[in-house]
């Protein structure tokens, strides 16, 4: 099967400061990644399509500068919260899909982020 | 954009009873149309999905339909157990490797 894991699983960091989460395909290559945000009791949303070797597709409403992502390779993805504030408290989760013809995306575990 | 509409939002029935999770989807491209259980604090879990070139998909307990003209698709779960307690979500993408676009999910609840 395929295999999407994320580091770290969760993270307390103090408002004002960046965090860092990884998305990676640990056994394919993906062009393309994406990320989530689920709030407690809510549904996944899509804040934006990661594109290996160019700029990240925003869904709107999602501040680019604030959430940085960068896709340098076919197999990590990374989501900077930058300037973060309790208001970014929230689960983020990425997928990725084999690509070609596939449908299916896999999920990694998510990453739990606390903002003090 | 594609929207997804999901219901009920909570939904209780007694094990061995059947639950029935209805979803719409606005975009007609749409064409693929999975279901995940996720578990508290967990990563979403596909259970069944379904292509748009097909009416109906079976596994074991669950089963999704999907009319193509009325834009909606169901999750059917037959002789519920407790465990599978949980929230579900329904999704949609118009083709292969875009993002889902995820309703907003129905707690189950199965009481034993």
């Amino acid at each position: 099967g395929a295999v999407v894991s994320q580091h770290p699983s969760w993270v307390i960091c103090k408002s004002g400061t960046s965090v860092k989460i990884e998305c990676r395909s640990l056994d394919f290559q993906a062009t393309t990644m994406f990320w989530y945000r689920q709030f407690p009791k809510q549904s996944l949303m899509l804040m934006a399509t990661s594109n290996e070797g160019s700029k990240a597709t925003y869904e709107q409403g999602v501040e680019k500068d604030k959430f940085l992502i960068n896709h340098a390779s076919l197999t990590l993805s990374t989501l900077t919260v930058t300037s973060a504030h309790p208001e970014d408290s929230s689960f983020y989760i990425c997928s990725a899909g084999h690509g070609g013809s596939s449908y299916e995306q896999y999920f990694g575990p998510g990453t739990r982020l606390t903002v003090t | 954009g594609e929207n997804v509409e999901q219901h009920p939002s909570t939904l209780s029935v007694q094990e061995g009873d059947s639950a029935v999770i209805k979803c719409t989807y606005s975009d007609s491209a749409s064409n693929y149309f999975p279901w995940y259980k996720q578990e508290l604090g967990k990563r979403p879990q596909l259970i069944i999905d379904i292509r748009s070139n097909v009416g109906e998909k079976k596994d074991q307990r669950i089963a999704v339909t999907l009319n193509k003209t009325a834009k909606h698709f169901s999750l059917h779960i037959t002789e519920t157990q407790p465990e599978d307690s949980a929230v579900y979500f329904c999704a949609a993408s118009i083709q292969a490797g875009t993002a889902l676009i995820f309703g907003k999910g129905t707690t189950l609840s199965v009481s034993s």
